[in-house]
């Protein structure tokens, strides 16, 4: 059964710092892998997909990493800003999709 | 990109009462669908797997006569809670998967749908 982990939980940083964000899934037998943004109340905005054949994924300040040996990924934000803020949530994509808890982030100005 | 609706985007209803969720993908077709819940500050739980033209894969834990989906197109799925209450007030999220060529097996996500049930 796939599990997805998400660390950290939660992060605070002042604005234009470099951060990661780390996800790991236990099964790497994975067709994909996902990074979503979600603001309080909203839905799912898809930031990067990273196929399983594939070891990056760059859209802007954003860089997604997958090592599916190591069952990891990250995902790195350059010079964040007060509008990253959001949860970021990481989706392991098999036969069913599962997400992990999600990171938190506030970018402080 | 491949674009998914879900209607109503908002609903409050009475303890009791039933709800209908529709997820449409607007631009493909969608052989696979899934349906999520997300309880607040809580992460996605995948709740049902639907598939067009038979019955959908529930989740463990997932009461398959609460939560009825039907995937009757390859376009359309629904979610209907039935008689519903407080407990199931929640975020639902529905997914479509593109029956095209493609091997990305990528989900497409829909808006949400917030369920209060006073």
């Amino acid at each position: 059964k796939q599990e997805v982990t998400q660390i950290p939980a939660a992060l605070s940083v002042p604005e234009g710092e470099n951060l990661v964000l780390n996800c790991s899934f236990t099964d790497s037998a994975i067709y994909n892998l996902q990074w979503f943004r979600q603001d309080p109340g909203k839905g799912l905005t898809s930031l990067l997909l990273i196929q399983s054949s594939q070891r990056e994924q760059t859209s802007g300040r954003l860089n997604a990493s997958l090592d599916k040996s190591s069952g990891r990924s990250t995902l790195y934000i350059a010079a964040s800003q007060p509008g990253d803020s959001a949860t970021y949530l990481c989706a392991a994509g098999g036969f069913k999709t599962i997400f992990g808890a999600g990171t938190r982030l506030f970018v402080k100005a | 990109g491949a674009v998914v609706s879900q209607h109503p985007s908002w609903v409050i209803c009475k303890s009791g009462t039933s709800v209908k969720i529709e997820c449409r993908s607007l631009d493909f077709q969608a052989t696979t669908m899934f349906w999520y819940r997300q309880f607040p500050k809580q992460s996605l739980m995948l709740m049902a797997t639907s598939n067009e033209g038979s019955k959908a894969t529930y989740e463990q834990g997932v009461e398959k006569d609460k939560f009825l989906i039907n995937h009757a197109s390859l376009t359309l799925s629904t979610l209907t809670v039935t008689s519903a209450h407080p407990e199931d007030s929640s975020f639902y999220i529905c997914s479509a998967q593109e029956t095209s060529g493609r091997t990305s097996y990528e989900q497409f996500f829909g808006p949400g749908t917030r369920l209060t049930v006073l």
